[in-house]
């Protein structure tokens, strides 16, 4: 399985500012995610960060608000822009580990926990 | 649509109690089911499963699939407090690599 990192852990932001989470994987993947878990609720995908070329958000995600880089294929980035308390959710970052042919498992970083007050 | 629904939402138990977890789903191509355990942030990988019939078992933990009727139960045997947590069921779909996931059941147990 990959190991993941992510930075910050937890950070509380002003409203209208602006916050950067890191993904750091400790093996090369093709595949990273970021997702989004609002308080009570279950892991809503943002978008697929591909290596090399520009990210694929999911229908309510747009990329001025959600910018993400994807330099190597082993780190990825997600901005959280102009935030408001709406923002505040857990944001993940996950990657797909190859099984086998046609099958693969999914892993989670460890999260970054956001308060915008 | 595709869509991924958990039953129950939440569930009380105690302590040595059998509990059934429930994921149904509606995803066309479908892949594989994950099931996945979430106590404070990140969710940990539990079982997969892409094969009817089969039963996946772990400890006290065990979950099976059935593709004809679209769904799978994660069972939890001898509950402990340990075992309380957020359930999480999440679908893949084949060549769009996606996870679909449920809301989730809020599972406490009392000691």
């Amino acid at each position: 399985s990959a190991v993941i990192s992510q930075k910050p852990s937890r950070d509380i932001c002003q409203r209208g500012t602006s916050l950067t989470i890191q993904c750091q994987v400790d093996s090369q993947v093709t595949m990273m995610f970021w997702y989004r878990q609002q308080p009570g609720q279950s892991l809503t995908l943002i978008a697929t960060a591909n290596q090399g070329s520009e990210a694929t958000y999911e229908s309510g995600f747009v990329i001025d608000k959600f910018p993400i880089s994807r330099p190597n294929l082993t780190f990825s980035t997600l901005t959280v822009s102009n935030m408001s308390p709406e923002d505040s959710s857990i944001y993940l970052c996950s990657v797909e580990h190859w099984v086998r042919e046609g099958l693969n498992e999914q892993f989670f970083g460890p999260g970054t926990r956001l308060t915008v007050l | 649509e595709d869509k991924v629904v958990q039953s129950p939402l939440s569930l009380v138990v105690h302590e040595g109690d059998t509990v059934t977890l429930n994921c149904s789903y509606e995803v066309t191509n479908f892949r594989s089911l994950l099931w996945y355990k979430q106590e404070k942030k990140a969710p940990t990988f539990l079982f997969m499963l892409t094969s009817s019939g089969i039963e996946k078992k772990s400890g006290r933990l065990s979950s099976i699939l059935d593709k004809k009727e679209l769904f799978s139960i994660l069972n939890i045997t001898a509950t402990q407090t340990g075992d309380s947590a957020v359930y999480l069921c999440a679908v893949e779909r084949y060549n769009f690599n996606k996870f679909y996931f449920g809301s989730g059941t809020k599972l406490n147990v009392k000691p």
